[in-house]
Formats: C-alpha cells, structure tokens, sequence
C-alpha cells in the first residue's frame, strides 16, 4: 500500500478554518485518498474521500495537488467538537481493506 | 438503514482466560468485515478482514484468531490472553467490493490484568 505522511499535531483556534495536510508521494493512478477521524474514545468516522478533483460535502472539502502528490483537508470553521485524530489514507477503489496511519492529532483553543 | 453493532464496551480479563468479541452487522449483505486493534496512544491496526463467511485474512501474527460464522457476524477470538492484548478493539464493515467508505462500531476496551 501507497504510504501517506501526516504531522503528528496540530493546533488552531476555534472558529477559524483548518488545514490538515498529507504527503502521498508514492500514490499510484488508482488510489483513492481518504479521510478518517477518531474522537476520543470512539471508533473512525469517514469524513471525505476523492481521486482527482477536490470534493466537498457537510464535514469537510478536500483539496488534491494537481499531481496527487499530496492532499489538504479543510475545516471551514473549527468547532470544540472537531478536535479529534484524524487520518489520511489511501485505497484503491476496488480494495478489500483500509490501513491506517498514526494520523494528526487536532487540537482546538477555544 | 445499516447498523454495527459491538459488544461488550469494555472487558477486564485475567492474563490466561479466553476471550470473545462478537460483531453483528444489520442492512446489508455480504459486507467486508474487520477487526482493528489501538494500543494505547497508538494508531490502528488492521488484525483480521473478512470478504465472506469462513474467508478470514490475517495481517498480523499474533495470539488472536477471527472467524466468521454468519454472513453479517464477526468473531475475535483469543484462547489465552496475555497482558500485551490490552487495547481498544473496533470492529468495522464496508460494502463488498470495494472500501470507498467504512463504518465502524463503538468498540470494545479490553484490559488484560
């Protein structure tokens, strides 16, 4: 499997937007980059995923490099409830598994 | 709607002793199933996955065993636990065929003493 690399954490205020950034150097043509995280003391939650073009729904956007070399998850609005680990992975579409990563650790200032 | 569906929260369970996770799946059929492990302040670790009933792929070696009795049921399984078997264990499913989107349950802390 393509290895992705995240900052170990992060910190930003609330109610400002986030940037959380992953390195896939490695990714091949039929990788999918997804995003996960994990509150404390709960299991995963899917956030976003896309291949190409940037992607938007209610939790999140997600911005991939023209080369797919690397991929940005954007908060719009950091809340208390959005810190969390959250963890960048790749898959191929037709894929029977997902490997996680150690993942950035986000913390909120209120 | 599809539900997961994990028990017990949480286990104490002397160093030696059997154990049994179970994981049931509700509103869909033939999903991908897995067991994931997090050590504490670790990530997740893949253990077992599941494509069809009795079709088990480990990931790693280890003291633990999967089975997969039923179609929409999961089953993590140790004959005797050792202390380094403390963890957060997360069952998840997927549709068949492909991960575009996983679910996961709410998980089962284990601590072995």
């Amino acid at each position: 499997d393509a290895k992705t690399t995240q900052p170990n954490s992060m910190e930003s205020n609330e109610e400002e937007p986030v940037h959380l950034p992953c390195n896939h150097s490695t990714i091949s043509g039929t990788d999918y980059i997804h995003w996960y995280r994990q509150l404390p003391s709960q299991g995963p939650e899917y956030v976003i995923h896309g291949l190409t073009s940037n992607v938007n729904n209610r939790m999140a956007s997600l911005a991939i490099a023209e080369d797919r070399k690397s991929s940005t998850l954007i908060l719009h609005r950091a809340t208390l409830r959005d810190a969390a680990v959250y963890y960048c992975i790749l898959s191929p579409l037709l894929n029977e598994k997902l490997t996680f990563g150690t993942g950035t650790r986000l913390t909120i200032i209120p | 709607s599809q539900t997961i569906h994990q028990w017990p929260a949480t286990l104490v369970q002397p160093v030696g002793s059997p154990l049994s996770l179970e994981c049931t799946v509700e509103g869909t059929s033939n999903p991908n199933l897995y067991w994931y492990r997090q050590a504490a302040g670790r990530g997740l670790q893949l253990l077992f996955y599941s494509v069809g009933i009795g079709q088990i792929s480990s990931e790693v070696p280890q003291n633990l065993s999967a089975s997969r009795p039923q179609d929409r049921q999961f089953i993590l399984s140790s004959k005797k636990l050792l202390l380094s078997d403390s963890g957060f264990y997360l069952c998840a499913w997927s549709f068949p065929g492909r991960v575009t989107e996983a679910f996961f349950g709410q998980g089962t802390r284990l601590t072995v003493v």
